[in-house]
């Protein structure tokens, strides 16, 4: 079992950018969810994803959007890139209902 | 909103017992779980805890007490490996995970 993959693993891009990141949810997970680190700072709530569908956003703006797909397999998708959304971007996926919830390794975003 | 306050810092010695606080305010709860997460690496799950009392893993316990809005995580037999950052998360009433800021644990000799 390859738990949870990220990909890419680090990415650099300029302000205004748009970027997508993808994940490919642990074998057996159907609920994948997207979190924001900085440096420093636990993980921040993005959203969750179930059934293709967004459930749940935290308090993140509408440049930021997701898409999950049949498979399971979700993206993230940031536009107008800005200095601020530079951190560590992770996903994590559980079953549907259950409690605990598996990461991925991460995507460092750096936005110069 | 949800508020999680636990220590930055701490620092512990190989061998010995540690604590780590959780306070949080919530609208609603629905549990709190307590990861470690190694510097660039990430987050893994340690204890799930939705009713109150001690929860007991290995080396790894975790307390809740919901009318205190208080967690901790206690670490025994600490072992260098031990020294991480932990990480305490509230799901509130809107079952949206918040994350603390984590308190960075360093294990010396």
């Amino acid at each position: 079992d390859a738990g949870v993959t990220q990909s890419p693993t680090h990415l650099i891009k300029t302000r205004g950018q748009q970027v997508t990141l993808r994940c490919s949810p642990k074998s057996g997970h159907d609920t994948v969810s997207w979190y924001q680190q900085a440096l420093g700072q636990g993980p921040q709530f993005i959203f969750q994803y179930y059934e293709e569908e967004e459930r749940q956003r935290g308090n993140f703006p509408d440049r930021f959007s997701g898409h999950q797909f049949p498979n399971y397999s979700s993206e993230l998708n940031v536009n107008a890139l800005l200095l601020g959304d530079s951190a560590l971007y992770l996903c994590a996926s559980r079953p549907y209902g259950g409690t605990e919830a598996f990461f991925g390794q991460g995507t460092r975003l750096t936005v110069v | 909103g949800q508020n999680i306050d636990q220590p930055t810092e701490m620092t512990a010695t190989e061998g010995a017992i540690v604590q780590i606080n959780c306070t949080y305010q919530t609208s609603g709860f629905n549990g709190l779980f307590w990861y470690q997460q190694h510097a660039g690496e990430a987050p893994t799950f340690l204890s799930y805890n939705v009713l109150d009392g001690l929860e007991e893993k290995g080396r790894f316990s975790s307390f809740l007490s919901r009318s205190k809005g208080y967690s901790y995580l206690l670490l025994k037999e600490l072992q260098m490996k031990d020294s991480a950052s932990y990480l305490c998360a509230v799901v509130g009433g809107s079952y949206i995970p918040t994350f603390g800021r984590g308190t960075s644990l360093i294990v010396h000799p």
